[in-house]
C-alpha cells in the first residue's frame, strides 16, 4: 500500500521560502509522477506542479515562476520550495501519486500539511 | 488552458435518492482524460473515477462517470451517508501539460 506524507513548517513569514518534504512509503519515487496539490481553507483544489524523477518538472504557469522540486530518491522523497510567498499562498499542501496511461489522474494522496503565511 | 466548471455549486439531496453531478470542459478533453474525486472535511481527496467512466479500487457501483468531450457527469445511485462531500472533476493536458480541477460540488444531505 503505497502512502505519502508531507511534513515541514506550518508557519511561514511573508516574502521567505516555503519549503515541503513528501516522504513516500510502499513505493519508489523513481516508478511514476509525482505532484503537490494545494487548498487554501475552504476553497478548492489547485494543482502546483509535477515531476518524473527522471525527467522534468513540469508546473501550473501561474507559480511556474516561484517553484522548484527536487527528489532524494536514496529517502524516497520529494520536495516542494515555493519562493517569494504571500498570504495568498496560505493552504493545506498535499502530494500525490499520478497514474494512469499519461500518469493523468491522482491515485494516491497524503494527508496534507496546513502552511500559514504570516508574519 | 481549459477550464472546468461544475454545476450546481451546491446539491441538496436525502439519503437513498439520486445524485447527478455535472462537469463542463471549456475544450475538448484529451482522450476523455477526466477523473473525480470525493473529499470530506479534514481530509484529502479521494479517486472515485477516471478515463470519464472506469470506477477506481473500491469504489462502489453506485458511483457512476459517464460522458466524453466537453461534458461529463457523475451519478451517485441511491445515496447513503458517507457520499455527503464534496466531489472535484479533473482533468489532463497533455500540450501545454497541464492538470486543472473543477471548482467543486458541495453535496449537502437535506
Amino acid at each position: 500500500q503505497v502512502q505519502l506524507q508531507e511534513s515541514g513548517p506550518g508557519l511561514v513569514k511573508p516574502s521567505e521560502t516555503l519549503s515541503l518534504t513528501c516522504t513516500v512509503s510502499g513505493g519508489s519515487i523513481t516508478n511514476y509522477f509525482w505532484s503537490w496539490i494545494r487548498q487554501p481553507p475552504g476553497k478548492g483544489l489547485e494543482w502546483i506542479a509535477y515531476f518524473y524523477y527522471s525527467g522534468s518538472t513540469t508546473s501550473n504557469p501561474s507559480l511556474e515562476s516561484r517553484v522548484t522540486i527536487s527528489a532524494d530518491a536514496s529517502k524516497n522523497q520529494f520536495s516542494l520550495q515555493l519562493t517569494s510567498v504571500t498570504a495568498a499562498d496560505t493552504a493545506v499542501y498535499y502530494c500525490a501519486r499520478q497514474d494512469g496511461y499519461d500518469y493523468e489522474r491522482f491515485d494516491y494522496w497524503g494527508q496534507g500539511t496546513l502552511v500559514t503565511v504570516s508574519s | 488552458e481549459i477550464v472546468l466548471t461544475q454545476s450546481p455549486g451546491t446539491l441538496s439531496l436525502s439519503p437513498g435518492e439520486t445524485a447527478t453531478l455535472s462537469c463542463r470542459a471549456s475544450q475538448t478533453v484529451y482522450s476523455n482524460y477526466l477523473a473525480w474525486y470525493q473529499q470530506k472535511p479534514g481530509q484529502a481527496p479521494r479517486l472515485l473515477i477516471f478515463g470519464a467512466s472506469s470506477r477506481a479500487a473500491g469504489i462502489p457501483d453506485r458511483f457512476t462517470g459517464s460522458g466524453s468531450g466537453t461534458d461529463f457527469a457523475l451519478t451517485i445511485s441511491r445515496l447513503e451517508p458517507e457520499d455527503f462531500a464534496v466531489y472535484y472533476c479533473q482533468q489532463f493536458a497533455p500540450s501545454p501539460p497541464a492538470m486543472t480541477f473543477g471548482p467543486g460540488t458541495r453535496l449537502d444531505i437535506q
